[in-house]
Order: structure tokens, then sequence, then C-alpha cells
């Protein structure tokens, strides 16, 4: 069985301030996490994915994602939010073999003010 | 073609009537997925494909709801006799894994087909 939590379901941030939209995950298995992002009206786009190498994921736009272990966590953070950045996050957790069948958290709206 | 293509865009539907909605993988993407998208939610998991074969079907809502990929590329949501809380954005994603089992690019989303059942 696997779950992903997003623990903020709406994120407030200044032109040019960082970002963090938090990720936790539970998973049987292994997991291969990923982030992806929902303009309105558009479809999903991967922005990185975390597989089996390296613990820091850098992805684009500038976003970059850790995987921590011991502490079940996948947070997403940007240096510098741009207004373009405003939209929807989604973390997916999915087990890495078998089905392979994405889940999704509930996603976290990000709004950038100018 | 480069993504993954879903027709139609948008479908109205009049409660009661039963539509089909289609999803065409990325050329060579053995494994397909099915989710709905409510409004303001995350995407739900309906069904799973590999190659033509339905491997799990468990989140699919009801009876009412069937799906297909007889020759493993393009595939079929359906929705017979539709009713108001059908209503949502229908998402079909594809992926490739590769020999290690390791996933490929991760999941390659289409842009979804938004169904309204007024």
């Amino acid at each position: 069985a696997q779950s992903v939590t997003q623990l903020d379901s709406h994120v407030s941030v200044s032109e040019g301030t960082p970002v963090l939209l938090r990720c936790n995950y539970s998973s049987s298995y292994s997991p291969s996490l990923f982030w992806y992002v929902q303009h309105p009206n558009k479809g999903l786009q991967l922005l990185l994915k975390y597989t089996s190498a390296a613990t820091l994921v850098k992805g684009i736009n500038g976003f970059e994602a850790e995987f921590k272990k011991s502490e079940t966590s996948f947070h997403l953070t940007k240096p510098s939010a741009h207004m373009s950045d405003a939209a929807e996050y989604f973390c997916v957790v999915s087990p890495r073999g078998g089905s392979y069948i994405p889940t999704f958290g509930r996603g976290t709206s990000l709004i950038v003010h100018p | 073609g480069a993504g993954v293509s879903q027709s139609p865009r948008y479908k109205v539907a009049k409660r009661g009537q039963d539509v089909a909605l289609r999803c065409d993988p990325i050329s060579g993407h053995v494994s397909l997925f099915w989710y709905q998208q409510a409004l303001g939610q995350g995407p739900e998991f309906l069904t799973y494909f590999q190659n033509e074969a339905q491997l799990d079907k468990s989140g699919l809502p009801s009876d009412r709801f069937f799906a297909e990929r007889p020759e493993g590329s393009v595939s079929t949501l359906k929705i017979q006799r539709t009713q108001q809380e059908d209503s949502a954005v229908y998402l079909c994603a594809s992926s490739l894994t590769g020999r290690s089992k390791e996933l490929i690019y991760g999941y390659t989303f289409g842009s979804g087909t938004r169904l309204t059942v007024v």
C-alpha cells in the first residue's frame, strides 16, 4: 500500500522569495517519487523525479527536491518564486516494481504575489 | 505523436447518455493508466493496462465504467448511463519501463477530457 500527504492545500509567497511545498509518503516498497505541476486548464507536466540515484533531484524551472528516507519526505523547493510558478503542484509516489501504479497527493496550490 | 493525445477535449452529456473517451498513448509505451480528477482534487486512479491486458481496475467507481485497450495501443474509457457525479476531468497517462524495471521519463499525461453531465 502507498499513500501521499501534501501538508498544505495552499501556499502563498511573494515573487522573489523561496518556495517550499511539503510532501510525506508511505510505501510498502522502495518508492519512486515525482512532482508534477498543473497550470489552469493545462495537462500535468513532470517537474522532477526520484528513482534510486541521487537523493537531491534537480528539475525544470529551478525546482529541486530532496528524498529523505528517514523522514519519509520529498519536499519541493525553489530559491526564488516567479509569477509563472503559480499553479497546482502534485506529489506522486509509485512502487518501484510491480504495477507501477502512481498515487497522487491532493495537491498544493501555489499563489505568487507580485 | 510526441505526447499522449486525448479526445474529445470537452464533452457535455445529458444524464443517462453513454460516452466514450479516447486515449492515444506515446508509441511503444507499454503501460497505460486512466485517472479521474474532480474539481479541486488530485487525480484518482481508475484502471491500468499493460499492453492489452487490464491488470488493475480496482479504481473504477461502478460497473457503468468500462475500459479497453484491444491492440495494446489506443485505449477507450466508456461510461454508461452517465450521472452528474461523473462530471470530472479524465486523464490518461502512459509510461515506459526499462530492463532494470526503472521508469524511463516518468509518466506522461494527456491534457484530459473534461466531462460535464447535465
